[in-house]
């Protein structure tokens, strides 16, 4: 098992590019979520998803675009990059959310936005 | 809105316990989560709290009232591998259950 891998794990961007991060996971999770960490702040919910077809707004949803077509793979796009939006990316995913049922959270992606 | 406090910072000693507040005011609650997180790397699950009491794991043990929106996660004999960052989280129930997190606090380690 990988557990759940996110590319790439650094990127630059100038303002106004767009760009997809990749989450997957082969855990068969039907909960994907995304998060951004900025210092100070923990982490925030972008977008989730309770399994294919099916998303979610999160707190912070605005510039940022996702879809679920598949249960393995939930990418993030980035639709007019922007340098409020340069931040750690973490991609997370778990069986359910109920009860104690944990998220497992992939490595991240470092980017920034100039 | 949603509003969950934690220190930002504390420092303790090596061989001792630390104790790590956390204070919730949320609309709804599913359970309490709290998560390590070193310098650099992704967040990992150490406890959940659902019902008020102490859930003992080790040497981390976290406790939950919800009368008081309060829990705390309580690390003994620390070792210096536990300087980390320490999230807690809160299920909501909306739509579909989500997670909210507090801001950590940063713990550092010292000989």
């Amino acid at each position: 098992n990988a557990g759940v891998t996110q590319t790439p794990k650094f990127q630059v961007l100038k303002t106004g590019q767009s760009m997809t991060l990749q989450c997957a996971q082969d855990m068969n999770h039907e909960y994907m979520s995304w998060y951004r960490q900025d210092p100070g702040m923990g982490l925030r919910l972008i977008h989730y998803s309770v399994g294919a077809g099916i998303t979610d707004q999160g707190e912070v949803p605005n510039g940022y675009n996702v879809s679920r077509s598949t249960t393995e793979d939930f990418p993030l796009r980035l639709l007019s990059a922007a340098p409020s939006q340069t931040s750690v990316y973490f991609c997370a995913s778990s069986y359910t959310l109920q009860g104690s049922d944990t998220q497992y959270f992939g490595p991240g992606t470092r980017l920034t936005v100039l | 809105g949603q509003n969950i406090d934690q220190p930002t910072e504390m420092t303790a000693t090596e061989g001792a316990i630390v104790q790590i507040n956390c204070t919730y005011q949320t609309s709804g609650f599913n359970g309490l989560f709290w998560y390590q997180q070193h310098a650099g790397e992704a967040p990992t699950f150490l406890s959940y709290n659902v019902l008020d009491g102490l859930e003992e794991k080790g040497r981390f043990s976290s406790f939950l009232s919800r009368s008081k929106g309060y829990s705390y996660l309580l690390l003994k004999e620390l070792q210096m591998k536990d300087s980390a960052s320490y999230l807690c989280a809160v299920l909501l129930p909306y739509n579909f259950n989500k997670f909210y997190f507090g801001s950590g606090t940063k713990l550092n380690v010292k000989p």
